[in-house]
């Protein structure tokens, strides 16, 4: 398995532009989850999706921030527009169901708002 | 509401110097334990895990021991490397679907 694919590996954009992150959870995993981490903070959960149904999106920061997952196999987080405060590396990461199983993390999008 | 509180950082060991990293946890029900490890530039990984009391997790001579009357779960390891070289987050699953993150423990071990 190619674990929890992310793409970009890094984003540097303008200020008041669109960026959208991807992710490709791991096949079979009923849950998806957006991590944000930046020094100040660590690690904050911005939304979860169980079966591709946002449940959870009490952590997503503004309105600026919006999060899709159309099928089991994709999930989107925009952000529109963009800020320097949103600088941060976005972890994308997917479980099976159970309290039992960990988390498997992608390598994370490095964004980088100028 | 269930959470985990690690020890602060930063920690500096020389190699092969024994690592204890403090981890207790609040939990209602009976949660499962986990340990990740973060190397630079690189997302989080499992390291290790327990999913009862008295439950042992090990992994690359790391090793943790669930505790339910101290309701901890401390990384320890014998003899550490550079390679450890990493931040390290102590978690927990509970009775709902998220996790919670320890604030990270950021190792260094100096040859």
């Amino acid at each position: 398995d190619a674990g929890v694919i992310q793409s970009p590996r890094h984003e540097v954009t303008e200020m008041g532009q669109e960026v959208t992150l991807r992710c490709k959870p791991i096949s079979g995993h009923d849950y998806l989850f957006w991590y944000r981490q930046t020094m100040m903070r660590g690690l904050e959960l911005l939304i979860y999706f169980n079966n591709n149904v946002p449940i959870d999106d009490s952590g997503m920061p503004e309105d600026r921030f919006s999060a899709k997952m159309p099928n089991a196999s994709f999930s989107t987080l925009k952000i529109q527009p963009s800020e320097p405060r949103d600088s941060a590396v976005y972890f994308c990461a997917s479980r099976e169901q159970g309290a039992n199983y960990g988390y498997t993390f992608g390598s994370g999008t490095r964004l980088t708002v100028v | 509401g269930d959470s985990v509180t690690q020890m602060e950082g930063p920690v500096t060991l020389s190699e092969e110097a024994f690592l204890t990293i403090n981890c207790t946890y609040t939990a209602t029900g009976y949660p499962s334990l986990f340990w990740y490890v973060q190397y630079p530039g690189e997302g989080l990984q499992l390291l290790l895990k327990a999913t009862k009391a008295d439950d042992k997790g090990s992994n690359k001579g790391f090793e943790a021991t669930y505790r339910k009357e101290t309701t901890s779960f401390h990384l320890e390891k014998g003899s550490v490397q550079v390679s450890d070289s990493a931040v390290y987050f102590c978690a927990l699953s509970g009775t709902g679907n998220q996790f919670y993150f320890g604030t990270g423990t950021s190792l260094t071990v100096i040859p």
